[in-house]
């Protein structure tokens, strides 16, 4: 029973580049949950999502940033032009059915992501 | 929105000693989670306790909710107990959003 997966692990972009981040949930999970660690700081979310829904975007940046959740296959979270600033690790959750928040959230081992 | 604050920030013990995490929360919840980053980057789910206690081998948590706080106990602990740990709530009737602490780092000597 295969956990929350995250690729690429490790991942490094030049300024001006475009990162693309993969979650694959956990099986039977249809909730996506995207969440930004900066060094030296706590988890901020980022992103809710449901199969080809965006239910609640209110952590993400205005500019660069984006996410799906396609019928098939994994969610994506897409950073468009990256800068300095944007090196951070990148978490992403599951769980089941959402339930209003009740649910235990799983999370995938993570994203570090470094831009030259 | 809702706060979390977590206590102590930093905590140094030697090997075998116990410790007591501390979460507070500044709203009514219905989820509330405790996380062990391990050195390496990992997080690891430790508890879902909104309310109660839950007990898993050396580690054990208790939540009142009607008080606001959580407490997570760390007994006889090992070097590999440290990192950080976070606690996470979703607050009631709120977004369905995780709101982490910034955590205490524990820091466990040989």
């Amino acid at each position: 029973n295969a956990g929350v997966m995250q690729n690429p692990r490790h991942l490094v972009r030049r300024r001006g580049q475009e990162a693309r981040l993969r979650c694959s949930p956990m099986k039977g999970h249809s909730h996506v949950y995207w969440y930004r660690q900066l060094p030296e700081e706590g988890l901020k979310f980022m992103v809710y999502l449901q199969k080809e829904n965006i239910i609640d975007e209110s952590g993400m940046p205005k500019e660069r940033f984006s996410a799906e959740f396609p019928k098939e296959g994994p969610s994506i979270l897409r950073i468009q032009q990256v800068v300095r600033g944007d090196s951070a690790a990148y978490f992403c959750a599951s769980s089941p059915r959402g339930r209003s928040g009740e649910e235990t959230q799983y999370f995938g081992p993570g994203t570090r992501l470094l831009v030259l | 929105g809702i706060q979390v604050e977590q206590s102590p920030p930093d905590l140094i013990l030697q090997e075998g000693a116990n410790s007591t995490l501390r979460c507070n929360f500044s709203d009514s919840v219905n989820n509330l989670q405790w996380f062990h980053q391990n050195p390496w980057g990992q997080l690891i789910n430790l508890f879902y306790i909104p309310s109660g206690t839950k007990q898993n081998g050396r580690l054990s948590a208790t939540t009142v909710a009607t008080e606001r706080y959580s407490l997570l106990y760390i007994s006889s602990s090992q070097t590999t107990d440290s990192g950080v740990y976070f606690c996470a709530v979703v607050s009631l009737g709120g977004a369905q959003k995780l709101v982490f602490g910034q955590g205490t780092r524990l820091t466990i000597n040989p």
